[in-house]
């Protein structure tokens, strides 16, 4: 069974740097063909895909927010963390990280994800 | 950026009844390699995350009920619920994931008529 739980602040200032760690287990990112994305929701609105960082290291962003995203991972830790700069009340929103499962079987969708971290951007 | 766009908004379905809900993609998201279509579809129920209901446009994942399927090819893909139970009210989300470039449709909002 395949589990993932999301850690970090709840509240942030506006510039801050926000940094998010999902902690997974269930799997293995050293495995061929796994990956770990973020995906965020702002109250109210749809699923915004931020990140996504596959077994070998190999990582995508989306691109208007390519500049202030960092992903990484520790293999050992069974964690994946994402950082984001300066952030803007607009980044004000519930972030998910989510099990990418391989693409053999489904091509890579989100088939496991955590309950959400709830990340408020305020002065 | 591969642009998903759903219809309705809103839908409101008295129980037992069909819903049906489409999704259309900006550019087509099948491979020609393989005839597979990436196209998956989302439900979230309110203060839980989402949960994968159907991947490669038609395929349910494991424990999702035979009322829900999912069809269509190329831009234009539909999610069927063939006879709405109480438990299905719901957002729900299609998703592609043919680009490295994830996008998700807007959502659709279903509710008891």
């Amino acid at each position: 069974q395949i589990t993932l739980e999301e850690s970090g602040p709840t509240l942030v200032r506006p510039t801050q740097t926000l940094t998010l760690t999902c902690t997974f287990s269930g799997f293995s990112l050293s495995t061929d063909g796994e990956g770990v994305g973020w995906i965020r929701q702002p109250p109210g609105k749809a699923l915004e895909w931020l990140a996504l960082i596959y077994w070998d290291d190999d990582n995508r962003y989306w691109p208007s927010l390519k500049t202030r995203l960092t992903i990484t991972k520790d293999t050992s830790k069974n964690q994946v963390v994402l950082t984001m700069t300066n952030m803007d009340p607009v980044d004000t929103a519930t972030y998910y990280c989510a099990h990418r499962s391989s693409g053999l079987l489904t091509g890579g969708v989100f088939d496991a994800w955590g309950h959400g971290t709830m990340v408020t951007v305020s002065s | 950026d591969i642009v998903m766009t759903q219809s309705p908004d809103s839908l409101a379905v008295t129980l037992g009844e069909r819903a049906t809900i489409t999704c259309k993609s900006s550019q087509s998201v099948r491979s020609s390699s393989t005839g597979n279509n990436y196209l998956a579809w989302y439900q979230q129920k309110p203060g839980q995350p989402p949960k994968l209901l159907i991947y490669w446009a038609s395929t349910r994942d494991s424990g999702v009920p035979d009322r829900f399927s999912g069809s269509g090819s190329g831009t234009d893909f539909t999610l069927t619920i063939s006879s709405l139970q109480a438990e299905d009210v719901a957002v729900y989300y299609c998703q592609q994931y043919y680009s490295d470039k994830y996008t998700f449709g807007q959502g659709t909002r279903l509710e008891i008529k």
